[in-house]
Parts: C-alpha cells; sequence; structure tokens
C-alpha cells in the first residue's frame, strides 16, 4: 500500500519569503516522488522528481524538494516566493519497482503568496 | 515531454445527458488513464485505457457510466453517461511513460465539467 499526507490545506507566504509545502509519504519499498503543480483553471503540471541518487532534486520555476528516508518527506521549498507561484501543489508516491506504475496523490496544498 | 490536448475544455451540461471527452497526445504512448478531480478534492483514478482491448475501472466506477475507448496510441475518450450534478468535477487525461522518462504521468490541461 502507499499513502501521501499533505498536512497543511493551505500555506501563506510573503512574496520575496521562501517556501516549503509539505509532504510525507508511506509505501512498501524504495519511492519515486513527484511534485505537481496546478494552476487555476489548469491542469497539473510536473514540477520534479525524485527517483533515486541525491536527495536534493531541483525542478521547473526554481523550485527544489528534498527527499528525506529517515523522516520520509520529501518537501517542496523555493528561497523566494514569487505571487505568481499561487497554486495547489500535489504530491505523489509510488513504489519503485514491482508495483504499479500509478502514483497516490496527496490532497493537494494551496500556496498562497501576498504581495 | 508531449503535447497533450483535451476537448472540450470546459462545458456546461443538462442532467440526464452524456459528455464525451477527448484526450490526443502528439506521440505515441504506451498508457492512457483518466482521472475526476472533485471541487476542493484530490484526484482521482477512474480507468486505465487499455488500446485494443476493455478499460480496467478503479473500484466504484463502472463502464456503463463511464465507457472509455481508445483506439490507437494517441488518442483515447472518455464518455460520463447519464450525468448528474454529483458528476460535475475536472476530468483529467494523463500519459506515460514517454520516451526515455519511463518514471512520470505527464497531465492533459482538464476538462472542467458543471452539471445542472
Amino acid at each position: 500500500a502507499q499513502s501521501v499526507a499533505q498536512p497543511e490545506d493551505q500555506v501563506n507566504v510573503a512574496e520575496g519569503n521562501p517556501l516549503t509545502v509539505k509532504c510525507t509519504y508511506s509505501v512498501s519499498g524504495n519511492p519515486y516522488l513527484f511534485w505537481y503543480v496546478q494552476y487555476p483553471n489548469r491542469g497539473l503540471q510536473f514540477l520534479l522528481k525524485y527517483i533515486t541518487g541525491d536527495n536534493l532534486v531541483k525542478g521547473s520555476y526554481g523550485f527544489e524538494a528534498e527527499f528525506n528516508k529517515s523522516q520520509t518527506s520529501f518537501h517542496l521549498k523555493k528561497p523566494s516566493a514569487l505571487v505568481s507561484d499561487s497554486a495547489l501543489y500535489f504530491c505523489a508516491v509510488r513504489v519503485a519497482s514491482g508495483g504499479s506504475y500509478i502514483p497516490t496523490f496527496g490532497r493537494g496544498t494551496s500556496l498562497i503568496v501576498h504581495p | 515531454s508531449a503535447v497533450i490536448s483535451q476537448k472540450p475544455s470546459r462545458d456546461i451540461c443538462q442532467r440526464g445527458t452524456s459528455l464525451t471527452i477527448q484526450c490526443q497526445v502528439d506521440s505515441q504512448v504506451t498508457m492512457m488513464f483518466w482521472y475526476r478531480q472533485q471541487p476542493g478534492q484530490s484526484l482521482t483514478l477512474i480507468a486505465t485505457a487499455n488500446q485494443g482491448s476493455e478499460a480496467t475501472y478503479e473500484s466504484g466506477f463502472v463502464i456503463d457510466k463511464f465507457p472509455i475507448s481508445r483506439p490507437n496510441l494517441t488518442f483515447s475518450t472518455l464518455t460520463v453517461s447519464n450525468m448528474s450534478p454529483e458528476d460535475s468535477s475536472i476530468y483529467l487525461c494523463s500519459v506515460g511513460p514517454l520516451g526515455t522518462d519511463t518514471d512520470t504521468q505527464y497531465f492533459g490541461p482538464g476538462t472542467r465539467l458543471t452539471v445542472l
């Protein structure tokens, strides 16, 4: 079984400040982890993923995420938030091998960046 | 990555009617999926669209309500049948693997459906 928790429904941050969107996961085996972003009235856009290797993963639009195996977390971060980063962010997980190709998605976190 | 398009982008329908949503990819893909995103909710997988055979439905979804076609490796349709207001959602097509990227699902722009 696999599951994802995004403990915050909403994150508020001022423009220019660093942001963090939290994600923890549970999976039987090694995880593949993903972040997607959904802008208003849009589909999901892939941001970044962790498959193997360096625990710090860099993705689109200046976002990065750190895989922490001991804490089973994959928090999304950005050093300096922009108003245009305001969107809905989804974390997803699936088992690396031997399981379904289909990931399990978290419930999403709404990021609001204030000017 | 590939270009994934969906038609229509949005629609408003009357209860009891049906709507067919199209998903087109600009390259051949092994797997295509259909998701539903109800207002304020996460994504729920409806089914995997299998090329040349019947779709594989997730628990709680049935073929009579959500018939799916996949005639080739670049195209699929999802029909929402006998609609009720509870079917108001965003319906998302996703695909993968794409080329050398064997790990990631990519999504279309979605179809926003409102049922009155």
